[in-house]
């Protein structure tokens, strides 16, 4: 199974700052003949489901702002927002999506400093 | 627009089983995927499984193989899930999910399940 490592646990970041959110896998999710990285994240509040974020680690899903961006190949990948807002306050997931069984980091719970 | 409306909660017994059931619309049933997910109190999300409504071709994680069923009503548009020997550790909120390219895109509201003598 692929292990999905999320760092840190928890981040307080203040308004308006950026947000670093990092993920890294125990072996490459990175398909080379189409050269896309088997990555996706997750955005989750409280009593809700997931929200997809990120997929192919940098693809925007429709309706997402563009202050959420994804990046890295291979085995480390990064979730940045530009600005925190107050409702981005959530846990944040990735997740590989490579190979089965499908494996989700830890979590990282991103809260307003 | 796609939409997956699971079941209500449940309280079983230490030893009994459950079944999920999530309905699927707004799509082709048979040509989407179906994963399995489930996420214990406060704790992160866990990936069960995965079938093919238009076979029934099903992968569950060797965590619960044996103990965990996956199937399909294509009539209905309706997969269900059903965990057997329930623990307390079980006690979760089941989500299932509709696959895109692989991943879990679109997601069901959850069904808590909780297990409790």
């Amino acid at each position: 199974d692929i292990v999905m490592t999320q760092s840190p646990d928890s981040l307080a970041v203040s308004l308006g700052e950026r947000a670093t959110i990092n993920c890294k896998s125990s072996q490459s999710v990175l398909y080379s003949p189409s050269n896309k990285n088997y990555l996706a994240w997750f955005q989750q509040k409280p009593g809700q489901p997931p929200k997809l974020l990120i997929y192919w680690s940098s693809t925007r899903d429709s309706g997402v702002p563009d202050r959420f961006s994804g990046s890295g190949s291979g085995t480390d990948f990064t979730l940045t927002i530009s600005s925190l807002q107050a409702e981005d306050v959530a846990v944040y997931y990735c997740q590989q999506y490579s190979s089965t069984p499908r494996t989700f980091g830890q979590g990282t719970k991103l809260e307003i400093k | 627009q796609v939409q997956l409306v699971q079941s209500g909660a449940e309280v079983k017994k230490p030893g009994a089983s459950v079944k999920v059931s999530c309905k699927s619309s707004g799509y082709t049933f048979t040509s989407y995927y179906i994963h399995w997910v489930r996420q214990a109190p406060g704790q992160g999300l866990e990936w069960m499984g995965i079938i093919n409504p238009s076979d029934d071709t099903i992968t569950y994680a060797q965590k619960f193989q044996g103990r965990v069923t996956v199937t399909s009503d294509t009539s209905t548009s309706t997969v269900y899930m059903e965990l057997s020997s329930l623990r307390s550790d079980d006690t979760a909120v089941y989500y299932c999910a509709r696959d895109h390219v692989g991943l879990t895109y679109y997601w069901g509201q959850g069904t808590l399940v909780t297990v409790s003598s």
